[in-house]
């Protein structure tokens, strides 16, 4: 049950696109079509932003995009704006019913 | 609107016992999974317990295995996680969480658990 890997700091100019990796193995990421990323505002409980690799939830901007290449999953922030400053997690379904997390990136708007 | 509240949490001594409750409302509480994730101070997120929506089915993380037990009141549409033998490195806001698709869509505001002398 070991962390996903994420690089800890991200940050991009309003308007410019970012984008976050998660990197798992075979038993995570590249074996289940089944990460999702979350937002997460200081003080604030996690929103589901991606899940399922690539789906968004009703309501979430198409700013907001994901994708997986073997072990390694993609969050891309298209058109940045002020308020996607916070930190990002990625999560994978690992198997018999257990989920991991990476360790969060901080996304800041520069 | 769809809601989950959590209460319970608070101080207690290593090797105390804490039980945690989550109350939904706004949709069919017996018709999802649940789940009980955690983040220690100034860290990332952790999942921790897992419980099916009608078999009550249950999972936990390793760290917990034996010491933690999640279960349900699906008539009085509530979540519940019993902590026992806590140590330090529990101590964390915990949240209840609703998944579907293999993703936690629904997250309540959470609760912090603090364990310390």
């Amino acid at each position: 049950q070991s962390a996903l890997t994420q690089p800890p700091s991200a940050s991009g100019f309003p308007g410019q696109s970012v984008t976050i990796s998660c990197t798992g193995t075979s038993r995570d990421v590249g074996g289940y079509n089944y990460v999702s990323w979350y937002q997460q505002h200081p003080g604030k409980a996690p929103k589901v932003l991606i899940y399922e690799v690539s789906k968004r939830p009703s309501g979430v901007p198409d700013r907001f995009s994901g994708s997986k290449s073997g072990n390694a999953a993609f969050l891309t922030v298209s058109g940045l704006q002020a308020e996607d400053e916070a930190d990002y997690y990625c999560s994978s379904y690992a198997g018999d019913i257990n989920w991991v997390f990476g360790g969060g990136t901080k996304l800041t708007v520069l | 609107e769809v809601q989950l509240v959590e209460s319970g949490g608070g101080l207690v001594q290593p090797g105390g016992s804490l039980r945690l409750s989550c109350a939904a409302s706004g949709f069919t509480f017996s018709r999802y999974s649940m789940n009980w994730v955690r983040q220690a101070p100034g860290k990332g997120l952790e999942w921790v317990a897992y419980i099916s929506s009608v078999t009550s089915d249950k999972h936990y993380v390793d760290s917990v295995k034996g010491r933690f037990t999640i279960s349900r009141d699906n008539a009085k549409d509530s979540l519940s996680l019993q902590m026992n033998s806590l140590r330090a490195d529990d101590t964390a806001v915990y949240y209840c969480v609703r998944d579907s698709d293999y993703a936690f869509h629904i997250w309540g505001q959470g609760t912090m658990v603090t364990v310390s002398s």
